[in-house]
């Protein structure tokens, strides 16, 4: 079993729709959570960031840590075609490196 | 002004051919990465180094060589490539482990 699963989709939305994305993980250590955006052929862009449990909200990006279920979301509110990615879910434990552990990836893709 | 940079963007090689990967981070960072991204888009991290000094390094071939000149950069070196090599090598840089900040990526092809 992975350390952190994702769902790998294809998801596929229409323009304005809610869009949630998910992770659940193993390792109780973890204490940092990110969720990161990669535009096809291109770099991981840091979206969240968040430290253990509780809500962020930026923009219309809202993420959530449930550490009591090891489950972590990403609210994408009034989806936008310019959305359409790849959305990495990433997470560490307290230590000098904070090596990230990703999830697989969701692709997404937000029709007009 | 890019804050992590990689090169080259592209690499198109033989096997068993030896070559480097460049980055730089003018970010001030102290803690610089390289990770791997297969064909399924998994990124797994490879090493990484704070101020200089490696202090994670993955089971990794030992074909693939990393070096730190400075806290700004951080090169890959591989020797004998092999066709599994091919993939994105992704470097990354933070501030004592905190956020993680990514180049655009370097495309490896072993032919």
């Amino acid at each position: 079993q992975k350390e952190v699963e994702q769902d790998p989709g294809p998801l596929s939305v229409p323009e304005g729709a809610i869009v949630s994305l998910n992770c659940t993980y193993s390792n109780s250590a973890f204490q940092y959570f990110m969720w990161y955006r990669q535009y096809s052929r291109k770099g991981p862009e840091l979206l969240m960031y968040t430290y253990s449990s509780g809500n962020k909200e930026d923009g219309r990006f809202t993420a959530q840590v449930d550490k009591s279920s090891k489950y972590i979301s990403l609210f994408i509110r009034d989806s936008q075609p310019s959305d359409s990615a790849t959305y990495l879910c990433a997470m560490s434990a307290p230590g000098s490196a904070r090596q990230l552990t990703f999830g697989s990836g969701t692709q997404l893709t937000v029709l007009p | 002004d890019t804050a992590v940079s990689q090169t080259p963007k592209y690499l198109v090689t033989q096997m068993g051919n030896d070559k480097s990967i460049k980055c730089e981070q003018n970010l001030g960072h102290d803690t610089m990465y390289w990770y791997k991204q297969d064909s399924k888009k998994f990124l797994k991290i490879m090493f990484s180094y704070n101020n200089k000094e490696l202090i994670i390094n993955e089971t990794v071939p030992n074909r693939f060589s990393p070096k730190s000149p400075d806290k700004a950069h951080l090169n890959l070196h591989i020797n004998s490539l092999e066709l599994g090599d091919s993939a994105v090598y992704f470097c990354a840089s933070s501030q004592s482990g905190r956020e993680q900040f990514f180049g655009p990526g370097t495309r490896l092809t072993v032919l």
